[in-house]
């Protein structure tokens, strides 16, 4: 799997929109890009995936540059629950035994400010 | 729908002794994986089972072993407590191997005395 790179650390106020960025240039073409948080001493949470298009869900968007090398987890409104650790993870989208594993770089420390 | 579960939530053994881990999966996912995350680390991948077999080992010693039941149910286990081995175990499954979203349980947190 493709490293990822993010900001160890970030501060969002509360309400705001929390936009989370994500390097991940060595990136294949057959890989996703997956977000996962994790609330303190918690099991990690899915958030989204994509591969090439912008994604949305109820938790949060995801835009992916036409590049592929980066990309933004976007929360629209955050609120005090959603401090956490964010961790963005590449991972290939095709059945291969060997690649089943997540692997976790050392996230980014979001927190919301009251 | 449930999501995956883990028991007990907290296990305080000894150097020495074996601890037992328990988790059931999503209802329909055939695969579980364990992952370790000692104080302050990352996670680090340990073992992923699916339909009963072992499929992959992350590098931990033979102590850490498991199983996975004919219900897709899993259990982990570890002999001969260290104390390096205090840490959250977490449980993840996944409808089918390798590709499908991996959703986590809530942890079980071992600590060795």
């Amino acid at each position: 799997d493709a490293k990822t790179t993010q900001p160890p650390s970030m501060d969002c106020a509360e309400g705001r929109a929390a936009n989370l960025p994500c390097n991940h240039s060595t990136i294949s073409g057959n890989e996703y890009v997956y977000w996962y948080r994790q609330i303190h001493s918690q099991g990690p949470q899915y958030i989204i995936h994509g591969l090439k298009n912008n994604e949305t869900n109820e938790m949060a968007s995801l835009i992916i540059t036409e590049d592929r090398k980066s990309s933004t987890l976007i929360l629209p409104h955050a609120t005090l629950r959603d401090t956490a650790v964010y961790y963005c993870i590449v991972r290939v989208a095709i059945s291969n035994f060997g690649n089943e594993k997540l692997t976790f770089g050392t996230g980014t420390r979001l927190t919301i400010i009251p | 729908e449930a999501g995956v579960t883990q028991s007990p939530t907290h296990l305080i053994k000894t150097r020495g002794q074996q601890a037992t881990l328990r988790c059931s999966p999503i209802s329909g996912h055939t695969s579980v994986y364990w992952y370790q995350q000692a104080l302050g680390l990352g996670l680090q991948f340990l073992l992923w089972y699916d339909e009963g077999e072992e499929r992959n080992r992350g590098n931990f010693p033979p102590r850490f072993s498991g199983r996975q039941f004919p219900n897709y149910s899993s259990e982990l286990n570890v002999n001969a407590l260290e104390l390096e081995d205090s840490a959250l175990y977490l449980c993840a499954s996944s409808l089918s191997p390798s590709t499908d979203t991996q959703y986590f349980g809530p942890g079980t947190r071992l600590t060795v005395l």
